[in-house]
């Protein structure tokens, strides 16, 4: 599982209310990534991170920001969480030199 | 269009059946990735793939890179098989991953 956990696993919330994810990696890979995953529209990349404090936009960004303060944690916030939120969130890890992603255990995230 | 589009969506084998998926991409590409996901699990790596063939006990992945077509095979097919299978895709100069919609495997003992 190349070391990747998250937390927490499953959160409820109410509308209008911030959220943080923690992606937390114990192998000093450089990209992280934060995905989410609906039904009808599989897996559809947030934000992603090259490096400490070097962060990227992907094809879902909005409503969503991103820190990296250390190597090791990546996190995701929901400044105002919405219901269109609703989601498995899946935060990955790429192998140094390698295209290869490994996956966290996903937060299954609902908002009501 | 998708830039990655799988086939089929779906899929039902009766155990011990050969099993092709297909996964076809309409950019130039640096890897392929597949994937897998079983019921309410995470989503594990089976293949990294940018030229050829590789083999992984009962799974065979194959990429045609001129015809951008890649295929995931699975032999001897197991109920345990069943699950969702992902197909992704890294462009030419980026580090991002574009995902197929996956294909349900369901295997029937």
């Amino acid at each position: 599982d190349a070391g990747i956990t998250q937390s927490p696993r499953h959160k409820v919330t109410e509308t209008g209310t911030p959220v943080t994810l923690r992606c937390h990696q114990t192998e000093n890979h450089r990209y992280m990534y934060w995905y989410r995953q609906d039904p009808g529209h599989g897996l559809r990349l947030i934000h992603y991170s090259y490096g400490v404090k070097d962060t990227d936009k992907g094809e879902v960004s909005d409503g969503y920001s991103v820190s990296r303060s250390k190597t090791e944690d990546f996190l995701l916030t929901l400044e105002s969480a919405t219901s269109s939120q609703t989601s498995v969130y899946f935060c990955a890890i790429k192998l140094q030199g390698s295209y290869e992603q490994y996956f966290g255990p996903g937060t299954r995230l609902t908002v009501t | 269009k998708n830039e990655v589009e799988q086939s089929p969506q779906n899929l039902t084998a009766q155990e011990g059946e050969f099993i092709t998926i297909n996964c076809s991409y309409s950019v130039g590409i640096s890897a392929l990735h597949w994937l897998q996901q079983h019921p309410g699990g995470g989503i594990v790596s089976l293949f990294m793939l940018s030229s050829g063939k590789k083999k992984h006990g009962r799974l065979i992945a194959t990429i045609n890179i001129q015809e951008k077509h890649s295929s995931l095979h699975i032999t001897a097919s197991h109920p345990r098989d069943s699950a969702v299978y992902i197909c992704a895709v890294y462009g030419e100069y980026g580090n991002k991953l574009v995902f197929g919609a996956g294909t349900i495997l369901r295997v029937k003992s």
